[in-house]
């Protein structure tokens, strides 16, 4: 069974602040998804890293992928206060149909 | 742009009574996806679609789940009879076949209250 484990689950910051939010997944996998969600919302589709050594950014956010240690990170630079929200790691399998496997999600506050 | 349509946005019922949702996804896509988040949680596959035939339906409670996707495009999923555990939230995802990415996209959710 495909076991997805973030850390940390909540995670308050200042703005300005810089932190890395972690993502280990259990068994091997050809891709991994970030996710944003607010409160009462859907998702939102961040970042698809397919690769080993896959880096996206957007804005001030950075995510990586290491497939050998089995491990995503989500950094977060020069944090404002509209980052507040709930972040969601999911990895996709083929043999599964590329159904997703979701963290529980890190929840992030941005406070002055 | 495109967007997966669900309804309704809010349903609140008794329980042992029945409730059905609606899915609409970004035309094009073959693969159609019922998740469920429970409040703090992340998203659990229920079922998943290829056109209109089942891929994945392992986790879906079939004793009182159902879900279906007659004409490959939209999809019903029905409750009956809705237990307390069944509040959450049901999340619709569809994504483009042969897309190499296989993003999939999330309508904004049917929100299920089981008094």
């Amino acid at each position: 069974e495909l076991k997805v484990e973030q850390n940390p689950l909540f995670l308050s910051m200042q703005e300005g602040k810089n932190y890395t939010i972690y993502c280990n997944y259990s068994t091997t996998s050809d891709r991994l998804y970030w996710y944003r969600q607010d409160p009462g919302k859907s998702l939102e589709s961040l970042f698809v890293l397919l690769s080993n050594g896959a880096v996206k950014q957007e804005g001030r956010l950075m995510a990586s992928l290491d497939t050998k240690a089995r491990l995503s990170t989500l950094h977060i630079t020069a944090a404002v206060h509209d980052l507040s929200a709930t972040y969601f790691c999911a990895v996709g399998n083929s043999n599964s149909g590329y159904a997703l496997n979701f963290g529980k999600g890190t929840s992030l506050l941005v406070t002055p | 742009e495109a967007e997966v349509a669900q309804s309704p946005r809010y349903k609140i019922t008794e329980k042992s009574q029945a409730v059905a949702f609606w899915c609409d996804p970004i035309s094009g896509h073959a693969t159609l996806y019922w998740y469920r988040q429970i409040l703090g949680q992340g998203p659990e596959l229920l079922v998943q679609f290829q056109d209109e035939s089942v891929v994945d339906d392992s986790q879906l409670p079939k004793d009182r789940f159902s879900a279906e996707r007659l004409k490959g495009v939209d999809s019903t999923l029905k409750i009956q009879p809705a237990e307390l555990g069944d509040s959450a939230m049901y999340l619709c995802a569809s994504s483009f076949w042969g897309d190499s990415t296989d993003t999939q996209y999330f309508g904004p959710g049917t929100r299920l209250t089981v008094l």
